[in-house]
């Protein structure tokens, strides 16, 4: 089974909207982390936020907000007042306790944000 | 500080040679991993590297891919006889030390480089 999965390929939102990017994710392992990434047609990773799975408030960050439903295993980034900077691949990634060393990543998510 | 320097940023290389790839992680990160990322695709993990322990090699796709590491510092990956199917992006990552797996040592996002891209032709 995929341990994360984006279902998204592509997705528009017309600037100053807010957009859900969507990622749920498989683990037996009551301790792990959540992570979003951008990646902007220059190529480089940039980590967005963190979630934990023990954390009882969702992460935020500037406009960038976890929408974490734990028993559902979802964590979906919400970005508000979007930008046209915006347009970027986003990826969802896991990591767990129990195997640390290990980061999983989803296929991603190409958002594109229009004038 | 310095990020993850990755050299050299772009690599156009003949079918059958052999290419070297370096990264240069955050200085204290004892976690180096190496993914590849083909055009338009994910993240594909390739080998991770930690401290002085037996790095993990299982996402290596052949032994012709291979990685060295010495110490905490720069490490390199080398790809020997090319092939066209090796055209990429390599993009290294480090991650601060984790000691043992604590409560809060998976909580530590990883840095990326701006990866090499290898054109293989």
């Amino acid at each position: 089974a995929q341990k994360i999965t984006q279902t998204q390929p592509g997705m528009f939102v017309q600037e100053k909207e807010a957009v859900t990017l969507d990622c749920t994710y498989d683990t037996s392992d009551p301790s792990y982390g959540l992570f979003w990434y951008k990646q902007p047609s220059s190529g480089e990773m940039i980590f967005l936020i963190y979630q934990g799975s023990y954390d009882q408030q969702n992460a935020t960050e500037g406009r960038y907000s976890l929408n974490f439903q734990k028993a559902r295993k979802s964590a979906n980034l919400v970005i508000s007042a979007s930008q046209l900077g915006d347009s970027a691949m986003y990826f969802c990634a896991m990591r767990e306790r129990s195997n640390f060393n290990k980061f999983y990543f989803g296929s991603g998510t190409k958002l594109n944000v229009k004038p | 500080g310095a990020g993850v320097s990755q050299s050299p940023s772009n690599k156009v290389t003949e079918k059958g040679k052999d290419v070297e790839l370096r990264c240069d992680p955050i200085s204290g990160h004892t976690a180096l991993y190496w993914y590849r990322q083909r055009l338009g695709q994910g993240l594909e993990f390739l080998i991770y590297f930690q401290g002085n322990s037996a790095p993990d090699k299982s996402g290596l796709p052949s032994d012709r891919f291979s990685a060295e590491r010495t110490g905490e510092s720069v490490s390199t990956l080398t790809i020997q006889r090319t092939q066209q199917e090796d055209s990429a992006v390599y993009l290294c990552a480090s991650s601060s030390p984790l000691g043992s797996p604590h409560l809060s040592s998976y909580n530590s996002p990883l840095h990326f480089g701006n990866g090499t891209r290898l054109t293989v032709t």
